[in-house]
Order: structure tokens, then C-alpha cells, then sequence
């Protein structure tokens, strides 16, 4: 079955670090992969996706690359703010399968 | 803000007792999910519906059951509470299940619950 790994948490930064969270997946055929990010209190937001292998998602300053070699879907930013404190989960799903299945999660906290 | 709505925010109960959780898709979104969100499960889908009919089934209980309407509001049915039951449960709608869908879904803001 499918399965996502994520770096495990929490992480803590300093304002204007770079950030990478990993992520590393199982999945039969072609995914799709995706990030999402909650907000302290909020429910999860859509941060960004890519469809094939190659592709890149990008949105707020993040980036994240298709990897299909290494299976990986790594979350990176240049330079963090303290906004961008929040649990990132790292996600896929597969074509005629549309369920999301999740990483568990990781925290990050950007101190000023 | 997502489109996807949710309520009630907050449900605390009892052991034993029923809730039932509602969920408003986007608009034109034809397919509403289930997530459970838990600090020893993490998040687990739970079921899908696809214009009223039942799609896809995950890690759902015995005690749940879900249903979709014909204006598209989907409601998930949690019977005889457990502690463990304890967890926010979100909603999550897309557009539509067919050739090319990537599956991008967007989700409501949780119903948190609490059970006693």
C-alpha cells in the first residue's frame, strides 16, 4: 500500500534560515504528491503539489521537486519567517484513488 | 478561507452517546471526504463519496457510517463514543473523479471532538 515518511519533528529555526523537511514515499504507479500546512487552530491548507515526476511545486517561497528516483518530495525555503511556524505534512494520492495519505506530520518553529 | 465549511466547531459528549458531523463541500465540488486527525493516529482517511454514492473506504469504524445528500452536504454519523473517538474531523471536497483528476482536495476547518 502507499505510505509517506516525513522527517521527524519538531524543527526550529532562526528567522531567515534555510528550511528542508523531508520527505520520502511508497506508492504504486504514479502519484500525485502534495504538502499541506496547518496553522495553530486551523484546518490544513493546500501549500503546494506536483503531478509527474520532475515537476515542481512552488507557492509563498516553497518549493518542492518530484523525485521520482529517489521517491522523494522534499519541502525547502530560502529564507523562513516567523509566519511560516506550523505542522507541514507531506502527502500523496493516486490516479482512481483519490484518498490523501499522510505523513505524520512535522512541526516547525521559526524564532525571531 | 477554503469554500469547505464545517460544524459545529466544537462537540464534547459522552461515552456511548451519537453525533452526527456536517459538512458543506465547495462549491461544484462533487466529491466530499473524511479525515481523521489524532495524536496517536495522525490523519487517516476515513471515506469518500462521489455524488451521493459511496466511493472509497478507509480506516471508518463500524460505529461511523456517512452519507451525501442530493445538494451535495455530506454528514459522518459517530455512534456509541468511545474515548479514543477523541480527535478533529475534517471534510475535504474536489472538484470531480475522472480522467486527469490529480486529486487536489481542499479541506473544511475540523470539528473537534471531545469525548468524556
Amino acid at each position: 500500500g502507499n505510505s509517506v515518511t516525513q522527517m521527524e519533528g519538531p524543527v526550529t529555526l532562526s528567522e531567515e534560515a534555510f528550511l528542508t523537511i523531508n520527505c520520502t514515499y511508497t506508492a504504486t504507479g504514479y502519484p500525485s504528491l502534495f504538502w499541506y500546512v496547518q496553522y495553530p487552530g486551523e484546518g490544513l491548507q493546500l501549500l503546494l503539489k506536483a503531478t509527474k515526476a520532475d515537476d515542481k511545486g512552488s507557492n509563498k517561497g516553497f518549493e518542492a521537486t518530484y523525485r521520482k528516483e529517489t521517491t522523494s518530495f522534499h519541502l525547502e525555503k530560502g529564507s523562513v519567517q516567523v509566519s511560516d511556524s506550523a505542522v507541514y505534512f507531506c502527502a500523496l494520492s493516486n490516479f482512481g484513488n483519490e484518498k490523501l495519505t499522510f505523513g505524520t506530520g512535522t512541526r516547525l518553529t521559526i524564532i525571531p | 478561507d477554503s469554500g469547505v465549511t464545517q460544524t459545529p466547531k466544537h462537540l464534547i459528549t459522552a461515552t456511548g452517546q451519537r453525533v452526527t458531523l456536517r459538512c458543506s463541500p465547495r462549491s461544484g465540488d462533487l466529491s466530499v471526504y473524511w479525515y481523521q486527525q489524532s495524536l496517536d493516529q495522525g490523519l487517516q482517511f476515513l471515506i469518500q463519496y462521489y455524488n451521493g454514492e459511496e466511493r472509497a473506504k478507509g480506516n471508518i469504524l463500524e460505529r461511523f457510517s456517512a452519507q451525501q445528500f442530493p445538494d451535495l452536504h455530506s454528514e459522518l454519523n459517530l455512534s456509541s463514543l468511545e474515548l479514543g473517538d477523541s480527535a478533529l474531523y475534517f471534510c475535504a471536497s474536489s472538484v470531480y473523479i475522472g480522467e486527469g483528476n490529480t486529486g487536489t482536495q481542499f479541506f473544511g476547518p475540523g470539528t473537534r471532538l471531545t469525548v468524556l
